[in-house]
This record gives structure tokens, sequence and C-alpha cells, in this order.
């Protein structure tokens, strides 16, 4: 069975501008969650998915957000980027508590 | 509130050599569940073990086993022989019953040939 899969691996932007990752789950699993980890700390957790519900936010501002799709996958889309917005994007799906993690994301915003 | 606390930044062991990682964790909830993940330098988390609240059994796998003590919030991860593939960031981490993980800082472990 795959993994979770995230698109694309790496991406550089610029200030102001808008990106848009991509996640696939688990084959069986209906909920994803988002994560942000920057350079030496540990993921943040984002937004949580469930059956194309929003179940949970975290302390991120408004220019983040996301959607679950009826096959489960999901975007994260990030507006008006800053900065400070540069980490490791990750996903996860999980199925009866456990999560499982995709490989990440690497946004770099120049 | 909950937290997670990993005082060990970064460590150090001669390979072979047994090697604990110490996490603390603070929550409120009566279910709660604890898991430890392992971020090798390709950066991808793998997941090493998950226990709930009710399960204070120690865990033993291969190599690794985990102490999970409630009375002290605390559920502590040891490697023992440790080998050159052990290195990486390894994270403590707490949920509660809707998933959201809260991860600690992570513990940088350099196991040195």
């Amino acid at each position: 069975d795959a993994g979770v899969t995230q698109s694309p691996t790496h991406l550089i932007k610029t200030r102001g501008q808008q990106v848009t990752l991509r996640c696939s789950p688990i084959s069986g699993h209906k909920s994803v969650s988002w994560y942000q980890q920057v350079l030496g700390q540990g993921p943040q957790f984002i937004f949580q998915y469930y059956e194309k519900e929003e179940r949970g936010r975290g302390n991120f501002p408004d220019r983040f957000s996301a959607r679950q799709f009826p096959n489960y996958s999901s975007e994260l889309n990030v507006n008006a980027l800053l900065l400070g917005d540069s980490a490791l994007y990750l996903c996860a799906s999980s199925f009866v508590g456990e999560q499982y993690f995709g490989p990440g994301t690497r946004l770099t915003v120049t | 509130a909950q937290k997670v606390t990993q005082a060990q930044t970064e460590i150090s062991v001669v390979e072979k050599e047994d090697v604990t990682l110490d996490c603390v964790y603070e929550t409120r909830d009566t279910t709660y569940y604890l898991f430890w993940y392992k971020q090798p330098p390709s950066g991808e988390l793998v997941f090493l073990i998950r226990r709930n609240s009710f399960d204070e059994q120690n865990e033993i796998s291969g190599r690794y086993s985990w102490n999970f003590q409630k009375s002290t919030s605390s559920f502590n991860f040891t490697i023992t022989a440790s080998q050159v593939v052990d290195s990486a960031v390894y994270f403590c981490a707490l949920a509660n019953r809707d998933d959201k993980i809260i991860f600690g800082k992570g513990t940088r472990l350099h196991i040195l040939p």
C-alpha cells in the first residue's frame, strides 16, 4: 500500500505570492491533518479535516486555508506569503488515532 | 493547556552505548495519547509508538523501549546498543481525542562511530 503522498516536494515562491500544497492520504484513511515545521522546531498543527469537514484549526492566520475532497485528498493554500512561511509542510492521514506522515513539501519564500 | 517538553536539545553518544531520551508532558485530559516519532535527515516523520493514557505498561520493540509513568507525566524512550543509523531528531508528542498532535521541540541524537 502506498503511504501518504505530497506534492510538490520542493517549492520556491516570492513574498506576496500564493501557494497550494497537495496531499493524498493512505487508502482508507478519511482524516487529513496539516502541520508546519520551521527549521529547528517541532511540527505545529495547522488544520484537521475529516469527511470533508474542518475538525480543528491551529493558531495560524486566515492566510492559511485548506479543504478536503470527496476522495479524501486535501489541499493547503497559503496567501500573501511571508518570509516566515518558509518551512516544511507535513500532511498526516489518520485512522483510529494513528497518524502517518507524508514526506512533506519544503517551501522557501524569498 | 497541553504541552510537551523535551529538555535535551542535543545528545551525542558513542555507538553501542545505551541512550535515553526524556519527555515530560502536561495535559488536563484523562484520555490522551503519547507518541514518539523519528525524523532522519530526509525529513520524513517516522512513527515509532503510540500509547494511550490507560496503558502504563512499558513496551519493548527490538532495541527500543519506552517507559510511561503517569505519576511523573513522563514518557521516556531508550535505545539500547545504539547504532549510527539511529542518528536523527526524535520527537515526543501528545494528542487528545481529537487527534490534534502537540509536538515537543525534539532531541537531536548523534551516534558517533
